[in-house]
């Protein structure tokens, strides 16, 4: 199946460094969303973007809905190590919500000491 | 509040057997998706039930089918497992089709050998 093409796919970061990663498609989408997943748990989400050039904070999360609509960043700023585990960038087809999600392959972020 | 239930957590499974995963979605939801997680990968969309119907299908073949009951919970079911239908699925819910994102489960393990 289509997945969104995500970079890196993973991160070694110190703790206290900023954070950045994207998410492209081939394609348009009307919602972006953002997920965190940690180890045998389901993603949670972190930040929607519903419109085109759309900038969302949430705490120390940033991430905007590109203007082509086909594409995504999210940044943190100032890591933590509870901020360690797979970001998943997914987006919508429908601006209503009555469509799956396409998710990307995921960046693995890892903290060091 | 009790968020999105899944059963059960892991499962072994013989090839050419059928099995079925059980959700229960978030108090308040009406929308049941579900996605399968294989290894290092993103989730991929199988099918979303909304008013006890199939709304939507990803690149899934008939083997594998659901149901929504009037109480909004639902089941996957995938008959003639294959090697390759070892994965994490994940059930996640919403209102009203999914504006304003999902919640996922913490999935079920299903290995298949």
């Amino acid at each position: 199946g289509q997945q969104l093409n995500q970079s890196p796919q993973s991160m070694f970061i110190q703790e206290g460094e900023d954070v950045s990663m994207n998410c492209t498609s081939s394609s348009i989408f009307n919602t972006w969303l953002w997920y965190k997943q940690d180890p045998g748990e389901g993603p949670v989400l972190l930040i929607a973007l519903y419109k085109a050039g759309e900038l969302t904070s949430n705490g120390r999360l940033t991430a905007q809905f590109g203007i082509t609509r086909k594409d995504s960043f999210l940044n943190i700023s100032a890591s933590i190590p509870s901020d360690v585990g797979i970001y998943f960038c997914a987006g919508q087809l429908s601006g209503g919500g009555a469509d799956g999600l396409t998710f990307g392959k995921g960046t693995h972020l890892i903290i060091q000491p | 509040d009790a968020g999105v239930t899944q059963s059960p957590t892991h499962l072994i499974k013989t090839r050419g057997q059928q099995v079925t995963l059980r959700c229960s979605p978030k108090s308040g939801h009406d929308t049941v998706s579900w996605y399968q997680q294989a290894l290092g990968q993103g989730p991929q969309f199988i099918f979303q039930y909304y008013e006890e119907e199939e709304r939507q299908r990803g690149n899934f073949p008939d083997r594998f089918s659901g149901h929504q009951f009037p109480n909004y919970s639902s089941e996957l079911n995938v008959n003639a497992l294959l090697l390759g239908d070892s994965a994490l699925y994940l059930c996640a819910s919403s209102l009203g089709g999914g504006l304003g994102g999902y919640t996922f489960g913490s999935g079920t393990r299903l290995t298949v050998v």
